[in-house]
């Protein structure tokens, strides 16, 4: 799978977007890019996934690069519940299927 | 409700003393792993299976034994546990059908404590 990049923290105010960014440039092209977030030590909840079109659902939505080498998950009117850490994992169906975490971005949202 | 159980949530135990994590899921779901998380290391996966008596080693496997003899149950033995492993441990599942890998379900996770 190929390894992402994200900076290690981000803040944004509650009631703004918040834009986190996420390099893959050795993504392959039949590699998916997911975003997972993860609350204090609670267990990582999914949040979005796509290929290479943007994406949309009722917790976010995703921009994926024309050329696929970065991404970014926006949350559009960021609360002090969003406060986590985010995953972006780029990952293929079958085989082994070891998806790498990595760090994530830590984003605190502050009033 | 759709989800992973893992038990116990907390655990303190000593050196040498084997024990072992309980995961169960109700989805029907095909794959499951484990994952150990650290202070500034992420998720690090640990055993994971594909099926039903199909495991496989992940990242750090050292120190850590897995069965898969039903579908729902993934448990995570620790035969001689040592204080190095004291760490915050996921179990995930999914199900592992087409093309487009599906997304993992975590469990609430399992503090584990060796002294």
């Amino acid at each position: 799978d190929a390894k992402t990049t994200q900076p290690p923290s981000m803040d944004c105010a509650e009631g703004r977007a918040a834009n986190l960014p996420c390099n893959h440039s050795t993504i392959s092209g039949n590699e998916y890019v997911y975003w997972y977030r993860q609350i204090h030590s609670q267990g990582p909840q999914y949040i979005i996934h796509g290929l290479k079109n943007n994406e949309t659902n009722e917790m976010a939505s995703l921009i994926i690069t024309e050329d696929r080498k970065s991404s970014t998950l926006i949350l559009p009117h960021a609360t002090l519940r969003d406060t986590a850490v985010y995953y972006c994992i780029v990952t293929s169906s079958g085989g082994s299927y070891i998806p790498t975490f990595g760090r994530g971005t830590s984003l605190i949202v502050h009033p | 409700e759709a989800q992973v159980t893992q038990n116990p949530r907390y655990l303190i135990t000593v050196t040498g003393k084997k024990l072992t994590v309980t995961c169960s899921q109700n989805m029907n779901h095909e794959y499951m792993s484990w994952y150990r998380q650290d202070p500034g290391l992420g998720l690090r996966q640990i055993y994971y299976s594909m099926n039903v008596e199909v495991t496989d080693k992940g990242d750090v496997p050292e120190g850590y034994k897995v069965s898969r003899k039903e579908k729902r149950n993934f448990p995570l033995i620790l035969e001689s546990p040592s204080p190095n492993q004291t760490s915050l441990y996921f179990c995930a599942s999914r199900r592992d059908v087409g093309r487009v890998p599906s997304p993992l379900h975590f469990g609430n996770g399992t503090r584990l404590t060796v002294t």
